[in-house]
Parts: structure tokens; C-alpha cells; sequence
């Protein structure tokens, strides 16, 4: 069974760097077409994508919030790790971190991607405010 | 502002059927494969679809999901008072290299 539990501060300033911690078990992040994605949601609004890492190391970023982002992994402690540079209050949500499978077809001269969330933890809250 | 659209709300009665529609364009919904969410207030979203038309086991068969071009569409059947909740579209960008999701679509079961 695939489980994940997201853990970090509940309230952080602004200007301050927040870092989550996403621990998983019932899969490994060294298998082939799997991947751990964050996810935030502000209160009352919709999900918002925010980074990917996969198995083999590559990264994704919301190009939006590529700046502030950085993922990494810690394959042998069932861990990846979000930070997130200079918070504002606006960046108030729930994040989510989801175990990933991805699938990429080649077709021609592109790539078709198979990519869902298929297991997601339970969120943890972060308030920023002074 | 998404880069996925969806209508904001949709309603149907008891034992209908209801579809939510989510718009994209050729470098997301039309080039690679759409997934849908359940998301109920306080909870953590559940995958619905993958693939398109996929059911992850455990899903009923009243919800299902269909792709033309660069628009999916999910459809609920025989619509309970319990399928009341937020409905959310997702894909990977190939010009974005990241994934999308819609702005979410609340379902009412009138």
C-alpha cells in the first residue's frame, strides 16, 4: 500500500524560506516511471502544480514559481524535500505531495505523456504572516 | 487564471448524468493524456481517471472520461448526493514541461 505524509512548519514570515518533507512507503523512487509531485492549494481555490522529480533525477518547475523552487530527493530515506524561497502571504495553502507515474511515448519528432497523481498524502497547511 | 478550462459549477439531480468539460490546447490536452480528480472540502484529492478513460481500481463505473482533440470530458452517471464535491482536470504542458491543472468544476446533486 502507497502512502505519504507531508510534514514541515504550519505558519512561516515572509521572506522566509519554507521547506516541506514528503515521507513515502509502499513504492521506491528508483523504479522506473515513477515520481513524487508537490501540489499546493490556497484556501478556497483550485490545485495548483508546483514540481515534479522523477526516478532517474529529472526535475520539473512550474515556470511560474520556478525562481523560488527546488526539489530533491532522498531515495534511501523514502524522502524528497520542497523549498520554497522568499514566502509571501499569498503563498497561504495546502500542500500536497503525490506519488507520480509517468509514461512517455515517443511519436515522431515529440513525446506523448502518460502523467497522474494516482496516490496523494494528506496535505499539510502553511500559513506565512509576521 | 488556469491553463485548463472548466466550468465553474455544474448541477444535475439524483440518478442523472452530469458532464464536466475541460478545454486546452495542442501543446497539453492535445498532446498527451488527461487525468480527473475528486477533491470533498477538508480532504486530500483522489484520482478518478488516468489515461483518458482509465479507472483506478475501486472507481465505479458511473464515472468515466473521454478525450477529442484538445478537450476531455467527465461524465457521472446515476449521480448520488454523495458524488457533491470539487472536480478537477490535470495533464502534462510539453511547451511548459509541467504539469496543469483546471481551475475545478463543484458539483451539485440537486
Amino acid at each position: 500500500q502507497i502512502t505519504l505524509k507531508e510534514s514541515g512548519p504550519t505558519l512561516v514570515k515572509p521572506t522566509q524560506t519554507l521547506t516541506l518533507t514528503c515521507t513515502f512507503f509502499g513504492f521506491s523512487l528508483s523504479t522506473s516511471g515513477v515520481g513524487v509531485t508537490w501540489i499546493r492549494q490556497p484556501p478556497g481555490k483550485a490545485l495548483e502544480w508546483l514540481t515534479v522529480i522523477y526516478w532517474n533525477d529529472d526535475e520539473r518547475y512550474s515556470p511560474a514559481l520556478k525562481s523560488r523552487l527546488t526539489i530533491t530527493k532522498d531515495t534511501s530515506k523514502n524522502q524528497v524535500v520542497l523549498s520554497m524561497t522568499d514566502m509571501d502571504p499569498v503563498d497561504t495553502a495546502t500542500y500536497y505531495c503525490a506519488h507520480t507515474t509517468v509514461t512517455r511515448i515517443s511519436s515522431g519528432s515529440y513525446y506523448y505523456y502518460y502523467y497522474y497523481m494516482d496516490v496523494w498524502g494528506k496535505g499539510t497547511t502553511v500559513t506565512v504572516s509576521s | 487564471q488556469s491553463v485548463l478550462t472548466q466550468p465553474p459549477s455544474v448541477s444535475a439531480a439524483p440518478g442523472q448524468k452530469v458532464t464536466i468539460s475541460c478545454s486546452g490546447s495542442s501543446s497539453n490536452i492535445g498532446s498527451n493524456s488527461v487525468s480527473w480528480y475528486q477533491q470533498f472540502p477538508g480532504a486530500a484529492p483522489k484520482l478518478l481517471i488516468h489515461d483518458n478513460t482509465k479507472r483506478p481500481s475501486g472507481i465505479p463505473d458511473r464515472f468515466s472520461g473521454s478525450k477529442s482533440g484538445t478537450s476531455s470530458t467527465l461524465g457521472i452517471t446515476g449521480l448520488q448526493t454523495g458524488d457533491e464535491a470539487h472536480y478537477y482536470c490535470a495533464t502534462w504542458d510539453s511547451s511548459l514541461l509541467a504539469g496543469v491543472f483546471g481551475g475545478g468544476t463543484k458539483l451539485t446533486v440537486l
